[in-house]
């Protein structure tokens, strides 16, 4: 099955700096990647997500890259503020209504 | 935009009892998943449902685990001896009302400690 890595599990940025976090993944049918940001005792929420037909996506101050030849993809944090502090978690999915398959998180602070 | 809703939010259990997570997904869509998470630990997949058919589970998902839709809406996660190492965050997810059936929308959890 599939298995994804993730690093760094912890990352402290100061406020307005640059947050990146990197995911990799060993199954190459895998063609689609959220990532997901979770707030102490909240449920995990999706914040983007990219499909493997794309190599690059942007939200406001929240990006995602896709590498499918070394098959890992970076979620990109710009200007990072206090409320960006939070787990977040990279997942890759196969197919269409199939399982997630998480990262093991990581942990940003965002130090004012 | 509707969202999936759980109950109990908080469910305490001795070891050895039956418990059942009740969730309510968004409506008229076909898939469904089950997933846990042990405090500090990653997110893992359980079951999925297509269809009102078990889809796919993962290793976690033995026997003690079932997974129903009693009334055609609600859906229902058992499991029917706890153990201590049950002890998580259970969550219900399925795509969203707008058509894609690539992600997942996540509910808010019900916490189960078993005793």
């Amino acid at each position: 099955g599939e298995n994804v890595e993730q690093h760094p599990s912890t990352l402290s940025v100061q406020e307005g700096d640059s947050a990146v976090i990197k995911c990799t993944y060993s199954d190459s049918a895998s063609n689609y990647f959220p990532w997901y940001k979770q707030e102490l005792g909240k449920r995990p929420q999706l914040i983007i997500d990219i499909r493997s037909n794309v190599g690059e996506k942007k939200d406001q101050r929240i990006a995602v890259t896709l590498n499918k030849t070394a098959k890992h993809f970076s979620l990109h944090i710009t200007e990072t503020q206090p409320e960006d502090s939070a787990v977040y978690f990279c997942a890759a999915s196969p197919f269409t209504g199939n399982q997630f398959y998480f990262g093991t998180g990581t942990s940003l602070t965002v130090i004012p | 935009e509707p969202e999936v809703t759980q109950t109990p939010s908080h469910q305490v259990t001795q070891m050895g009892q039956e418990v059942i997570l009740r969730c309510v997904p968004i409506s008229n869509h076909l898939y469904f998943y089950w997933y846990r998470q042990i405090l500090g630990q990653k997110v893992e997949f359980l079951v999925s449902f297509y269809n009102n058919e078990i889809s796919e589970k993962s290793e976690i998902f033995d026997d003690q685990f079932s997974v129903e839709r009693p009334d055609g809406s609600n859906f229902t996660l058992k499991i029917r001896s706890t153990k201590l190492e049950d002890s998580a965050m259970y969550f219900c997810a399925n795509p969203t009302a707008g058509g894609r059936t690539d992600t997942q929308y996540f509910g808010p959890g019900t916490r189960l400690t078993v005793l």
